[in-house]
This record gives C-alpha cells, sequence and structure tokens, in this order.
C-alpha cells in the first residue's frame, strides 16, 4: 500500500497570503495525484487531478504541480472561502490512498 | 448527483446496507465508490465497482462488505456485515471516472455501538 503523508497538518495564514501544502508519496506515483478541498460539514470536493489540472469551478490561484514522489498544492492568495481541510489521493495503485489532510486555518 | 441512505445505530456483529440514489448520470456506466471518514478523520477508500461489473476492497472490508448496483434503480450500494466499532463513519459514495472522485453524495453515518 502506497503511504501518502501531507505536511503540515495545520498551516495558519492570514488573508491575502500565500498557502503550501506538501503531499510525499511512500512511492513513485506518476503524475496520478489529486487533491480535494473539505469544509466543515460538507463532502470532499475534487480540487486537482493528474497532479496538475484544476477541476471545474476552482479558480487560478490554486496551483497543483509535482510528480513521483513529491507533490504541492500552492494558493497564491488565501480568500476566505479557502480555509478548509484539503486532502491529496494516489491513484496509480492499489488500493486508492489519501493523505492525513492539511487543515488550512485563519491566522 | 449522488443521494446515500441507510445509515445508523448497529450493534458490533450486526449489518446494514447503504444505498446511493443518482441522478445526472448513469450508475453501470461508471466506476462508482465507497469513501468512509471516521468522525475527525480523514478519508479511506472502501470499495468500488465497475463498469464492467469488477468489484474491489480494501483489505479492512473484504469479506464482509459487499458493493453492488441495481442498474433499474441507478443506485449504488453496499451491504455491511460483521459490522466493528472501528467502521464507524460517515460513508460517502463518489464517482470516480479515472480513480479520482469528481462528484461526491453528502453522506450517511454508520455508529457501531453497543
Amino acid at each position: 500500500e502506497i503511504v501518502m503523508t501531507q505536511s503540515p497538518a495545520t498551516l495558519s495564514v492570514s488573508p491575502g497570503e500565500r498557502a503550501t501544502l506538501s503531499c510525499r508519496a511512500s512511492q513513485s506515483v506518476g503524475s496520478y495525484l489529486a487533491w480535494y478541498q473539505q469544509k466543515p460539514g460538507q463532502s470532499p470536493r475534487l480540487l486537482i487531478y493528474g497532479a496538475s489540472t484544476r477541476a471545474t469551478g476552482f479558480p487560478a490561484r490554486f496551483t497543483g504541480s509535482g510528480s513521483g514522489t513529491e507533490f504541492t498544492l500552492t494558493i497564491s492568495s488565501l480568500q476566505s472561502e479557502d480555509f478548509a481541510v484539503y486532502y491529496c489521493q494516489q491513484y496509480n495503485n492499489w488500493p486508492l490512498t489519501f493523505g492525513g489532510g492539511t487543515k488550512v486555518e485563519i491566522k | 448527483q449522488l443521494v446515500e441512505s441507510g445509515g445508523g445505530l448497529v450493534q458490533p456483529g450486526g449489518s446494514l446496507r447503504l444505498s446511493c440514489a443518482a441522478s445526472g448520470f448513469t450508475v453501470s456506466a461508471n466506476a462508482m465508490n465507497w469513501v468512509r471518514q471516521a468522525p475527525g478523520k480523514g478519508l479511506e477508500w472502501v470499495s468500488v465497482i465497475y463498469g464492467g461489473a469488477n468489484t474491489y476492497y480494501a483489505d479492512s472490508v473484504k469479506g464482509r462488505f459487499t458493493i453492488s448496483r441495481d442498474n433499474s434503480k441507478n443506485t449504488l450500494y453496499l451491504q455491511m456485515n460483521s459490522l466493528r466499532v472501528e467502521d464507524t463513519a460517515v460513508y460517502y459514495c463518489a464517482r470516480a471516472p479515472a480513480n479520482w472522485f469528481d462528484s461526491w453524495g453528502q453522506g450517511t453515518l454508520v455508529t457501531v455501538s453497543s
């Protein structure tokens, strides 16, 4: 099983600042990496797939990058609606596995 | 749109069947999954059924859970037997066009407790 490790667990950021979230895979997953956003009391929402392709409805301030074992989600200028938990997920191998999540909170 | 139902409180060793009614697309033409989230925890993939009806399970539920679908009702199911306390979670159904999840239901809470 591929273990996905996200860091940091919590990221405190002021509105308008840049946020950088990391996701590391225990073995290469190529570009088969997705990111999800989950707000309190809501279902997860697909944000990025193929490591860097933004899903419908998300603005350009969200950028996914990386390949192999190291991936990054960057939010260039945090807006109030971006404070949430973000999960990465690999889909290169079975079973599909998620990272433990990074909570982005208001500083 | 995906709408789950069937969650509730069940004793350890008991059974429960979850349903997920789909609208706007055909369940049998898509890879449909169950993903769960224990209270305050992260996401865990549980099971998938492909268009061709192949099924796969996480090791943690293999032999206890069964995924299926009813094409006439455009509905996905998860039969859960021999439930354990650690199965307590919100269960989401999700469509996965290429093993990433692009559409999620609102979730249904399963609580396993005596």
